[in-house]
């Protein structure tokens, strides 16, 4: 079965940098697929940030772009989130999900979810 | 960048009965949309992938249609285990983008 799970820091203060990982087991992240972080605010908005395919190429989301690294080690088969220079704008639930664009693009497999606060 | 505008922005229902939510997209995507189902401390969970496809193990009581920019999706005979923020995202083109979600709620 394919379980991934979020981990890392619950607060972070502002213009630091949030780091999180996410451990992925029941399948080698290099295997195929592309692996995502997506969060939710509260009052529940959703926002894709970015992913990193099996081949290791990232693709971000231009509202992010300057701020964001997604990073990985596939001997420990985790991928991570790098968001820099963060606000109170960024509290929200980190989620880590896989992307499967065999037969069309949808995160079929998530994480349970990380909770971050920004704050001083 | 796709805007998905959803609606409404919450439902309250009594079990029976039938849901539909709208999901419009700011841009032609074909049926590249899927449907998500997130409850109360829970991840999301697929419902319905690109193509108005029902994920295997959801119940018949759930589907979706449309094309292009506009789309509904319905629960037929809506549970009180059907709780919950039910989210649309377009998978055309990125960046993926979601609607706003739409709380469903039991009476």
């Amino acid at each position: 079965e394919i379980q991934l799970q979020e981990s890392g820091p619950g607060l972070v203060k502002p213009s630091q940098s949030l780091s999180l990982t996410c451990s992925v087991t029941g399948y080698t992240i290099t295997s195929g697929y592309d692996w995502s972080w997506i969060r939710k605010f509260p009052g529940n908005k959703m926002e894709w940030m970015g992913y990193i395919s099996n081949s290791g190429s990232t693709n971000y989301n231009p509202s992010l772009k300057i701020r964001i690294s997604i990073t990985r080690d596939t001997s420990k088969n985790q991928f991570f989130l790098q968001l820099n220079s963060v606000t109170t704008e960024d509290t929200a639930t980190y989620y880590c999900a896989r992307l499967d664009w065999e037969l069309g693009d949808y995160f079929d497999y998530w994480g349970q979810g990380v909770m971050v606060t920004v704050s001083s | 960048e796709t805007t998905v505008t959803q609606s409404p922005a919450s439902l309250s229902m009594a079990v029976g009965e039938k849901v539909s939510i709208s999901c419009k997209t700011s841009t032609d995507i074909d049926d590249d949309m899927n449907w998500y189902q997130q409850k109360s401390g829970e991840a999301p969970k697929l419902l319905i992938s690109e193509g108005n496809t029902l994920r295997p193990g959801v119940p018949s009581r759930f589907s979706s249609s449309g094309y292009g920019t506009d789309f509904v999706f319905t629960i037929n005979n809506v549970l009180l285990g059907d709780e919950g923020i039910y989210y649309c995202q377009q998978s055309d083109n990125v960046p993926y983008t979601f609607g706003a979600g739409t709380k469903l709620e039991l009476k």
